[in-house]
């Protein structure tokens, strides 16, 4: 069965300095790979998104994430953190074939330290 | 702008009432999707429909039943609450059939069940 593993519950950085989220899933083919962001009291917003191709992507709010086939890894990543990121960041896994549903991480949460 | 609304946000309400959550969304969306997500945990799909009059049960089994008379619409039913139904219970929509759209989230509802 597919799985989705985001090994971090929580981190901590800094304003300005840079933030890697971890993301592993576990699926026998390349998947379809979404990271999503949850702000306080607001919906889940997609951020990137990768399909084939380019497996550096790019998102919204700055944000990139890398798909690595080796490590079965789609890491999000940000060269510069605001304190307006302080959110939870989910990864999401589609299988081809399983009816377009999403498996899911647990998340991570991000705080920023001023 | 995603325009996807759940009503009410927060309930509070005692053991054996019934209860039904909003959820409505004005982008012509064929998909729709009921997600429970509990702290610290991935989100896990309770139901989804693919169009009017099309409804089917997630991943994870609940006991909660939902509707798709009008494509913007997408009510999800609770007969006889529990405390064991205390969660977050998320919507989404997404575009066309057959595909791998992005999902736009409401902002949730979080229910409590004394």
């Amino acid at each position: 069965a597919q799985s989705v593993t985001q090994p971090d519950i929580h981190i901590t950085v800094s304003e300005g300095a840079s933030l890697e989220l971890r993301c592993n899933y576990s699926y026998g083919a390349t998947p379809y790979l979404f990271w999503y962001v949850q702000s306080p009291g607001q919906g889940l917003q997609l951020l990137l998104k990768y399909f084939s191709g380019d497996t550096l992507v790019q998102g919204i709010k700055g944000f990139e994430a890398e798909f690595k086939r080796s490590q079965s890894s789609f890491n999000l990543r940000k060269p510069s953190v605001h304190w307006s990121d302080a959110a939870e960041y989910f990864c999401a896994v589609g299988a081809p074939g399983s009816n377009y549903q999403l498996i899911w991480g647990a998340g991570t949460k991000l705080i920023i330290k001023p | 702008e995603a325009d996807i609304y759940q009503t009410p946000r927060y309930l509070v309400i005692g053991t054996g009432k019934k209860i039904t959550l909003e959820c409505s969304q004005t982008m012509g969306h064929d998909k729709m999707y009921w997600y429970q997500q509990d702290p610290g945990m991935e989100l896990h799909l309770i139901h989804y429909s693919y169009g009017v009059n099309s409804t089917e049960k997630g991943d994870l089994s609940s006991e909660s039943t939902v509707s798709r008379i009008r494509t913007e619409h997408f009510p999800l039913t609770l007969e006889s609450a529990r405390p064991s139904h205390t969660s977050q219970y998320l919507c989404a929509s997404s575009g066309s059939s057959g595909s791998w759209d992005t999902q736009y989230f409401g902002p949730g509802t979080r229910l409590t069940v004394l």
